[in-house]
């Protein structure tokens, strides 16, 4: 059954440091989003992007975030100074918005740590 | 804004109760989804409602949606120890994205 995955699982990192999430979509999807979850919260959406552009951001995605998808299968979010508040899990999905279900597939996450 | 309302959001039940989890949104949609996440786990989609009226069954669960009154409900029937986790209703909103409730924890207890 197709999945999407994510890389790392844990990744800690010092406040102030650079950071990338990376995704792998579902290949025959066209729309991917970035989630987060701060522990015992519930589930933030992040940004979505269709098209190779940005379709969507929540206020939370300021300019310390971007995305990217740098070839035909990964899907990037980079954080570039981390703040303390930025720990999280974060999580990516996709869909194939052009069918009647558009159900969204989450990866496993990414359980980000800043210290 | 789209808003999205879990009740409750923490649930106590004996094993072979039944319960129901409640799910209320603030706009139009026609697209609500049910996932379950165990600890530190992602979220594993559980239930596609698509249409006003749609109810879904998978062994002691089933979810319906009523459109007109912006609800959705999660029946539980006889729980069982293994159903224990958080269970969220996102609502699919405006501009491509998915809005979702605070989560139910849901603790079966034998």
């Amino acid at each position: 059954e197709p999945e999407v995955t994510q890389t790392p699982s844990h990744q800690v990192t010092q406040m102030g440091q650079e950071v990338i999430l990376r995704c792998v979509p579902i290949s025959n999807h066209l729309y991917f989003y970035w989630y987060r979850q701060i522990l015992g919260q519930k589930v933030e959406f992040l940004v979505s992007f269709y098209n190779n552009e940005i379709s969507e951001k929540s206020e939370i995605f300021d300019d310390q975030f971007s995305v990217e998808r740098p070839d035909g299968s990964n899907f990037t979010l980079k954080i570039r100074s981390t703040k303390l508040e930025d720990s999280a899990m974060y999580f990516c999905a996709s869909t194939d918005r052009t069918v009647m279900n558009t159900e969204a597939f989450f990866g496993q996450g990414t359980r980000l740590t800043v210290v | 804004e789209l808003k999205v309302e879990q009740n409750p959001l923490f649930l106590s039940m004996q094993e072979g109760k039944n319960y129901t989890i409640y799910c209320n949104y603030s706009t139009t949609s026609d697209r609500l989804y049910w996932y379950r996440q165990d600890p530190g786990k992602s979220l594993e989609s559980l239930f596609v409602l698509l249409s006003n009226g749609a109810v879904k069954q998978e062994g002691r669960l089933m979810a319906s949606l009523d459109t007109k009154a912006r609800l959705s409900t999660l029946h539980i029937t006889a729980a069982v120890h293994d159903l224990s986790a958080t269970y969220f209703c996102a609502v699919d909103g405006y501009g491509n994205k998915l809005v979702f409730g605070a989560g139910t924890i849901l603790r079966v207890k034998s």
